[in-house]
């Protein structure tokens, strides 16, 4: 069954600094992969999403992630954090390809201190 | 924003109680989902529709039932609710398959539930 292992349910950085949220998954078959990012008391928008494609895809806030296929990752990064990022991060697989349905990570919380 | 709106968006209730969440969307999208967020568990699918009257299971589905009678309702209801049930639930919609143009899930508000 594919799953997603995000790693570190809390991450605090400098502004300024690069961020990094770490996830890897487990997929028998090639997964599509998704960042959602969540602010307090509302719901999930996406940030990005690789669907075997670009191996690095762009997303909305300056975000980026990049698709290893032999470290089964899929990290988020961002250059210089602004305390807007300030939210939860959740990292979602597709339980097969064209499947209607993700199944999410356990979200990593960051913080960005001024 | 994409066109879901949850209702109730708070709801307190007592142990065995029934309970019922809707979540109404003008999108015209297919496949209409429940999730529930808990601390350390990420959201977590409980059904899902993928049509009119079309359902299916989630993986934490017990205790839980939906109903779809109208593309734009999906009603999720807890026939007897537990403590256990207390969370915050998701409603999130799509137009396409996850690798698809059109498969990004769009998510409402949430609503909070607590079952004491």
């Amino acid at each position: 069954a594919q799953s997603v292992t995000q790693l570190g349910s809390h991450v605090s950085v400098s502004e300024g600094a690069l961020v990094l949220l770490r996830c890897n998954y487990s997929s028998s078959v090639p997964p599509y992969l998704f960042w959602y990012v969540q602010y307090p008391n509302q719901g999930l928008q996406l940030l990005l999403k690789y669907t075997s494609a670009a191996t690095l895809v762009k997303g909305i806030n300056g975000f980026e992630a990049e698709f290893k296929k032999s470290e089964t990752s899929f990290h988020l990064t961002k250059p210089s954090a602004h305390m807007s990022d300030a939210a939860e991060y959740f990292c979602a697989v597709s339980v097969k390809r064209g499947a209607q349905k993700l199944v999410f990570g356990q979200g990593t919380r960051l913080t960005i201190n001024p | 924003d994409a066109g879901i709106t949850q209702s109730p968006r708070h709801k307190v209730t007592e142990t065995g109680t029934p309970v019922t969440l809707r979540c109404h969307q003008t999108e015209n999208h297919r496949y209409m989902y429940w999730y529930r967020q808990d601390p350390g568990h990420g959201l977590r699918l409980i059904h899902y529709s993928y049509g009119v009257k079309d359902t299916d299971k989630g993986e934490v589905s017990d205790g839980y039932s939906v109903s779809r009678s109208k593309t734009e309702d999906f009603l999720l209801t807890l026939e007897s609710a537990t403590s256990s049930q207390t969370s915050v639930y998701f409603c999130a919609i799509s137009a396409g398959l996850a690798g698809e143009n059109t498969g990004e899930l769009f998510f409402g508000e949430g609503s909070r539930l607590t079952v004491l």
